[in-house]
This record gives structure tokens, C-alpha cells and sequence, in this order.
């Protein structure tokens, strides 16, 4: 069976600091995978998504960054976190076969002081 | 591209009654509409999707009702229960492979 791995699951980060949360996948190959954003404790923001390999498409510009080094890696990043990048992001995929059901992670709780 | 509008934002019910959240989608193409169920500090779950060449499908106490013609899908949850409680989001999604999610529905069940 398939499993997402996202971690860490909390961190408290000073304004300026950089950023890494990482999302790896189990149990499947060539996986669509996705990064959200879900602050002030609801909406679902989609910040990118990949469809392979170096391949990254970014939905709202702003100071993050996305990689997929690996098939099954998807990493977010920052070199300067700001205030406004505190939230709940959430790492998903769905199978590249186009079915559309998205499977989230447990979330990563990023607080920016 | 793709916009979903969901309705209530808050819904707070009496243990054992009926809570229906409504979607109303944009895109004649969509055809995959997925409920997901949110707890607090956790990821959303999938809890019921329907497709296009459906108009109900139900599983216990949830079902999920689409009306294609008038672009609109519904969530039912009948018998509610304290643990129920959570944040629901609606999705569509078909003529792109990413779906579009509602704002999410905060219920909350009295016990």
C-alpha cells in the first residue's frame, strides 16, 4: 500500500531563517505531487505541484520554492522566511495515471517568529 | 479554470441530526468531485467522491448527491456524532488533473 511521509510536523522558525520540509512517497511510481498551504485554519492554498522529476509548476509566486530531486522526493523551501509564511502545510499525490484522488500528509506547522 | 463555491462555512447541529454542506462548481468538464474530512492538526481524509456518471452514492451515513445540469454537489451526513466534527472540503476537478477545492465547512456536533 501507499503511504506519505512529511516531515517534521512542527517548527518554530525565526523571520529571515531558511526553510526545508520534505514529502516522500511509498508504494508508487511517477506520482503527481503537490504542496499546499492552509492558513488562518481553513482554506487550502495550492503552492505547486510536480509531474515528474525536475519538473516543478508554481501557482503563486512568492519567497518559497519547490525541488523534486528524486521520483517519489518533493521539497519545499525558503532562503528567507517571512511572518506571513507561518501556516499548516500539507504534502499530497495522486497517481499519475490521472486519477484525481489527492492523499495528504499529516501536515508540517510552521511558525515564523 | 475551475471555481468552487461552498456553503455553510460554519454548520453546528445537535448530535443525531441531518448536517448537508452544498458545492456549486464552474467547469462543465469537471467530472470527479471528492469530500475530504479534516480533523484538527491532521491532513484531510477522503471520505466519500462521486463521478459524473453518478448522480448518489452513499456509504453509512454519508452520501454525496450531484446534480450535473445545475453544477452543484452535496455532502449529507445524517445521525451525527460528536466525533464528526471537523473541517469538510468539496473538491471538482476533470478538465485538469488538479482539483479545485471550496473554502471548507467547519462542523460541529453538540453532544
Amino acid at each position: 500500500s501507499q503511504t506519505i511521509h512529511q516531515w517534521p510536523a512542527t517548527l518554530v522558525q525565526p523571520v529571515g531563517s531558511p526553510l526545508s520540509l520534505e514529502c516522500t512517497v511509498e508504494g508508487t511510481s511517477n506520482p503527481n505531487l503537490y504542496w499546499y498551504r492552509q492558513a488562518a485554519g481553513r482554506g487550502l492554498q495550492l503552492l505547486f505541484y510536480s509531474v515528474g522529476i525536475g519538473q516543478i509548476s508554481s501557482e503563486v509566486p512568492q519567497n518559497l520554492s519547490a525541488s523534486r530531486p528524486q521520483d517519489r522526493q518533493f521539497i519545499l523551501s525558503s532562503k528567507k522566511l517571512l511572518l506571513s509564511d507561518s501556516g499548516f502545510y500539507l504534502c499530497a499525490w495522486s497517481l499519475y495515471s490521472g486519477a484525481n484522488v489527492l492523499t495528504f500528509g499529516a501536515g508540517s506547522r510552521l511558525t515564523v517568529l | 479554470g475551475e471555481n468552487v463555491e461552498q456553503h455553510p462555512s460554519t454548520l453546528s447541529v445537535q448530535e443525531g441530526d441531518s448536517a448537508v454542506i452544498k458545492c456549486t462548481y464552474s467547469d462543465s468538464a469537471s467530472n470527479y468531485f471528492p469530500w475530504y474530512k479534516q480533523e484538527l492538526g491532521k491532513g484531510p481524509q477522503l471520505i466519500i467522491d462521486i463521478r459524473s456518471n453518478v448522480g448518489e452514492k452513499k456509504d453509512q451515513r454519508i452520501a454525496v448527491t450531484l446534480n450535473k445540469t445545475a453544477k452543484h454537489f452535496s455532502l449529507h451526513i445524517t445521525e451525527t456524532q460528536p466525533e464528526d466534527s471537523a473541517v469538510y472540503f468539496c473538491a471538482a476537478s476533470g478538465g485538469s488533473y488538479i482539483p479545485t477545492f471550496g473554502r471548507g465547512t467547519s462542523l460541529i456536533v453538540h453532544p
